[in-house]
């Protein structure tokens, strides 16, 4: 499809267990966010890349959370030792950057974790 | 980051008009004012975004105020499907969007 993609729709696991959430962008944008929601909240940023590289990534709430992107495409939110707390809808954005700057971000329907 | 404050909720009739209002007085001069909006179940969608100068496109009307310190979401022909929530964010050049809580608009048939 022509939108940003993200895999899995649905992830259950239990606590202490390694994850892996995966966005595929729209083809060409090269920037790359990652956002997490909660219920009832807003999405919280996490990461940003450009290209390759994480642009910025102080959103990241701890050293348990990863993101790779090593081709400036298909990027991974890697979650190491889940917790109850990281339970939430993990939303992929893609845009191209470029545009005076505003590019608007295209969202992905977001990985649904949840942690038992 | 600049902050913005918005409503926590509104209400609107079906085919009349919607003023989404935004409140940022911190507002720098480099800061974009963009709305996006979120349908249940989805991912946020753009909606809208400018600088200084009233903005129209086919989704929805930005009003900016002179002194860019609050802006205004216009829908002018409220839908059923436009029931979502609206956040108004601040956005400097090539920066990341900060969310806030938005606004949960209810559209009443």
């Amino acid at each position: 499809g022509a939108g940003v993609s993200q895999t899995p729709s649905n992830k259950v696991t239990e606590k202490g267990k390694y994850v892996e959430l995966r966005c595929d962008p729209i083809s060409g944008h090269t920037a790359l966010y990652w956002y997490r929601q909660s219920l009832g909240q807003g999405p919280e940023f996490l990461i940003y890349f450009q290209g390759t590289g994480a642009a910025d990534d102080s959103g990241l709430p701890n050293d348990r959370f990863f993101a790779v992107r090593p081709e400036g495409s298909v990027s991974t939110l890697k979650i190491q030792r889940t917790e109850r707390g990281d339970s939430a809808v993990y939303l992929c954005a893609s845009s191209l950057v470029g545009q005076g700057g505003t590019g608007e971000l295209f969202f992905g329907e977001g990985s649904r974790l949840t942690v038992l | 980051d600049a902050k913005t404050t918005q409503p926590n909720s509104m209400e609107s009739n079906e085919e009349e008009p919607v003023h989404l209002p935004c409140n940022h007085s911190t507002i720098s001069g480099t800061d974009y004012i963009h709305w996006y909006r979120q349908l249940p179940s989805q991912g946020p969608e753009y909606v809208i975004h400018g600088l200084t100068s009233n903005v129209n496109n086919r989704m929805a009307s930005l009003a900016i105020a002179e002194d860019r310190k609050s802006s205004t979401l216009i829908l002018h022909r409220a839908t059923l499907r436009d029931a979502a929530v609206y956040y108004c964010i601040l956005r400097w050049s090539q920066g990341n969007l900060i969310f806030g809580k938005g606004t949960k608009l209810s559209v009443k048939p």
